[in-house]
Formats: C-alpha cells, structure tokens, sequence
C-alpha cells in the first residue's frame, strides 16, 4: 500500500460528458503529480501541485484542469470527453519537489469513454 | 529535452533464468534513475534507484548501476520467478523546479513455470 488513494477506481462515461477524478497523497507529502498511461503513448506527466500551487505543466489537454485543496488533496477535472480520453490516470505524490525523492503512485482511475 | 529509451519486450523467460532490460537515458547534468515496476490492475511501485553515477541500486534480487559514461541504468535479476511478471519502466525526473518522472514505454515480462 503506498498510501496514496484514487477514487473512482473505474469511470465510464459517455463522450462530450465531464469527469473529476481525486487523489489523496501520502500523509505529510505536500507534492501531488498526475500522468496518464495510454497504449499509444505511454506514461505522460500531465500536472504538478505543491502545496496548493500549480508547478508545472506538461502534455495536458486544455479541456483538463486540477487543483489542490488546503488539505493537500487534488482534483483533476475532464471535460468534454473523447473517446482518445479513455486512459488510465495515475496520481503521485511526494514529501516535496526533489529529484532524489522517489514518487509514490495510487492504483490509477481507469477512464473509459464510451 | 530529457527522454528514456528502454528495451520493448514482451520478454518471456523461464523460470531461474537470467534478466537484462536495456534502459539509457538523455538528460541535463547527472539526474536520479528509477525503476518502477507495475503488477497487473495496479499502480506503480518504486523498484530501486540510484542517486549519483557508479551508484548501484538494489531491491528484490533486481539490481541497476548507474553508468554516467554510457548513460544507462540497465535492470539485472540472476534468477527470474513467476511472480516477478510485470511491466518495469526506468524513469529520471526532469523539470527545475518540479523533477516531474520522464518514463521509458515500459517493458512487459513474463516468466514461465
């Protein structure tokens, strides 16, 4: 058990249709990371918190958006699904950003679009 | 930019046999290497790591140096079993600021009795 929590673990959903997936980091871990794994193109880093800030961002969509709340959990918000959406999502977290930490990962959202 | 190429399996093995999956990196300076290694239905869990060149990382039989002249961080095991079947990505962090992971495609083994 990593101790990190993703809820739902499975989500099917209809195109054109608007999703929220929530992660709950590890207790004390300030760092939230989300990525999506797909068949066609791996594992992409999609968007970075720390401590209630946006750090970073990679490939993600502009129909995606997250946040972090004051109690450190995060909330990653699809809209207007395609079917190409369909992935499974992963969130990550650590103690703080640093390059010698490893991340620790929860089981993943499975997204299917339908 | 930063980016990890890493053997593409699938890799069948037999039980006792020896692993070697391929992992070389691209990267700014000298950055931390991971392996992850992902079960069936599950999320990914930290295999090793190595924080520095000539580092050797271990954990579970599985073993990785970290070879700065060659940029690599090849995944060893001197003796596979079935429940070692799983896909393992090699990782860096990368981003100033950030050290989201950059992940190889990943590499699916599977171990036969």
């Amino acid at each position: 058990d990593s101790g990190v929590t993703q809820t739902p673990k499975h989500l099917i959903t209809a195109t054109g249709q608007r999703v929220t997936l929530r992660c709950s980091p590890r207790s004390g871990d300030l760092s939230v990371y989300w990525y999506q794994q797909s068949l066609d193109q791996g594992l992409q880093f999609l968007i970075h918190y720390y401590n209630g800030e946006e750090r970073a961002k990679g490939n993600i969509l502009e129909r995606f958006s997250a946040q972090q709340f004051p109690d450190l959990h995060s909330e990653l918000n699809l809209s207007s699904l395609e079917l190409g959406d369909s992935a499974l999502y992963f969130c990550a977290s650590s103690p703080h950003p640093d390059s010698n930490q490893p991340q620790h990962f929860g089981d993943g959202t499975r997204l299917s679009i339908l | 930019g930063d980016s990890v190429t890493q053997m593409e399996g699938p890799v069948t093995l037999s039980e006792e046999a020896f692993l070697t999956i391929n992992c070389t990196y691209t990267a700014t300076g000298y950055p931390s290497l991971f392996w992850y290694v992902q079960y069936p239905g599950e999320g990914l869990q930290l295999l090793l790591k190595a924080t520095k060149a000539d580092d050797k990382g271990s954990n579970k039989g599985f073993e990785a140096t970290y070879r700065k002249e060659t940029t690599s961080f090849h995944l060893e095991k001197g003796s596979v079993q079935v429940s070692d079947s799983a896909v393992y990505f090699c990782a860096l962090p990368s981003g100033a600021g950030s050290y989201q992971l950059t992940f190889g495609k990943g590499t699916k083994l599977s171990v036969i009795p």
